[in-house]
């Protein structure tokens, strides 16, 4: 069965960097395109950032632009996402999802903290 | 980017009603819309895509409708299960974009 697993969210202050990693199983992984999602404690969703299934185009919103790098190894089944200049806005769960448009297939997330 | 304007911001029913949820998109999205469902502390959940496919499992009783700016979610008897947030999400346009939620609540 598919399964998106998030890992790699902490408490880090604000200014810093961290890096969230997405394993993926149960699917041919560089079939697929991918997606970070984010939710700030008790707000909505955002759409954050997409990769295409080669990782040779990249969308970002406008929040992180220039600050959040979304990237995939396919070779691991695995998807990235390098988050630097971090604000205290960026804290909430992240979650990666399969493909582009709509998302059948999440992970459970995981929770960023930036606060000092 | 297109913003995605949900109403009304809580729903108050009680079981067994019709709850009909709004959708307002900033300009044209055609039919590239989503309806998500969602539970604390779980992620969403896929309801709808394509402004009216429901989405594998999904009970005959979620029903989505319109194009263009205006869409709507119909819950047509709720269920005690049903009680949740729920969320329209547009992928017409990049950057992909989210309404702000409305929260289905028991009266």
């Amino acid at each position: 069965q598919v399964q998106l697993v998030e890992s790699g969210g902490v408490l880090v202050k604000p200014g810093g960097s961290l890096r969230l990693s997405c394993a993926a199983s149960g699917f041919t992984f560089s079939d697929y395109y991918m997606t970070w999602i984010r939710q700030a404690p008790g707000k909505g969703l955002e759409w954050l950032s997409y990769i295409s299934s080669s990782g040779s185009t990249v969308y970002y919103a406008d929040s992180v632009k220039g600050r959040f790098t979304i990237s995939r190894d396919n070779a691991k089944n695995s998807l990235y996402l390098q988050m630097n200049s971090l604000r205290a806005e960026d804290t909430a769960v992240y979650y990666c999802a399969r493909e582009s448009s709509w998302y059948y297939y999440w992970g459970q997330g995981t929770l960023v903290t930036v606060s000092s | 980017e297109i913003v995605m304007t949900q109403s009304p911001a809580i729903l108050s029913v009680s079981p067994g009603e019709r709850a009909t949820l709004s959708c307002r998109a900033s300009q044209s999205v055609s039919s590239n819309l989503a309806w998500y469902q969602q539970k604390p502390g779980q992620a969403p959940r896929l309801l709808i895509y394509g402004a009216s496919t429901r989405a594998t499992g999904i009970p005959a009783r979620f029903s989505g409708r319109g194009s263009g700016t205006e869409f709507t979610l119909t819950i047509s008897s709720l269920q005690s299960e049903d009680f949740a947030v729920y969320y329209c999400h547009q992928y017409n346009n990049w950057p992909l974009t989210f309404g702000g939620g409305t929260k289905v609540e028991i009266k």
